[in-house]
């Protein structure tokens, strides 16, 4: 089993839509989860870290649920240009702070 | 927030032979991360570079084929040796901020073995 597993999508939205990703985890030591969102050909960059409470920045919601092992993303009122790959990311205390990158979900959002 | 300068940022080579990326930062850090991103695949971390000692490989990955050098603590060393077409990828190095709260990535060395 992955130890971070997404949809990989990719999911095809119109501009307005509302669309979530769901992440599961595998390793309930896991500390700290993020998004991160990577565009074509560029490298990663964080979108947002996710807390237990629930998060909100702007148009997107982050989400985590430690029992279940599960994150999510949801973006509200989806832009053309929130056209990416989002990756799902947990971080681990193994000796040093090691991040586990998910395959990541692709979106893609059309006029 | 950290910058990173990642070179070359592509490169096509010849089987057998060996590629050095070069990642310069804007701070001093302590630990450098150099990750692999295969086609349609996410990030998987090669290895943690730490100045003044020797680089921790993760599982599937060792020295003889991904040496690292870290001289200092603004600037790291991957080099990928012997390569062949499998190696060809996308390779990133990441450093994180302080409190771990964020990583910062290089631009990304895309290889090709031919």
């Amino acid at each position: 089993r992955k130890e971070v597993e997404q949809d990989p999508g990719p999911f095809n939205v119109p501009e307005g839509a509302t669309v979530a990703f769901n992440c599961t985890y595998s390793n309930s030591a896991s500390q700290s989860f993020f998004w991160y969102r990577q565009d074509c050909r560029k490298e990663p960059k964080l979108l947002m870290s996710v807390y237990s409470s629930g998060n909100e920045d702007g148009r997107f919601t982050a989400q985590l649920n430690r029992a279940s092992q599960y994150i999510s993303l949801l973006i509200r009122d989806s832009k053309l240009s929130d056209s990416a790959t989002y990756l799902c990311v947990v971080m681990m205390n193994t000796g040093f702070q090691k991040l586990v990158f998910g395959t990541g979900t692709r979106l893609l959002v059309s006029p | 927030s950290a910058v990173i300068s990642q070179k070359p940022s592509r490169d096509i080579c010849q089987r057998g032979t060996s590629l050095t990326i070069q990642c310069q930062v804007d701070s001093q850090v302590t630990m450098m991360f150099w990750y692999r991103q295969q086609p349609g695949q996410s990030l998987t971390l090669i290895a943690t570079a730490n100045q003044g000692s020797e680089a921790t490989y993760e599982s599937g990955f060792v020295i003889d084929k991904f040496p690292i050098s870290r001289p200092n603590l603004t600037f790291s060393t991957l080099t990928v040796s012997n390569m062949s077409p499998e190696d060809s990828s996308i390779y990133l190095c990441s450093v994180q901020s302080q409190g771990n709260t964020e990583a910062f990535f290089g631009q990304g060395t895309r290889l090709t073995v031919v």
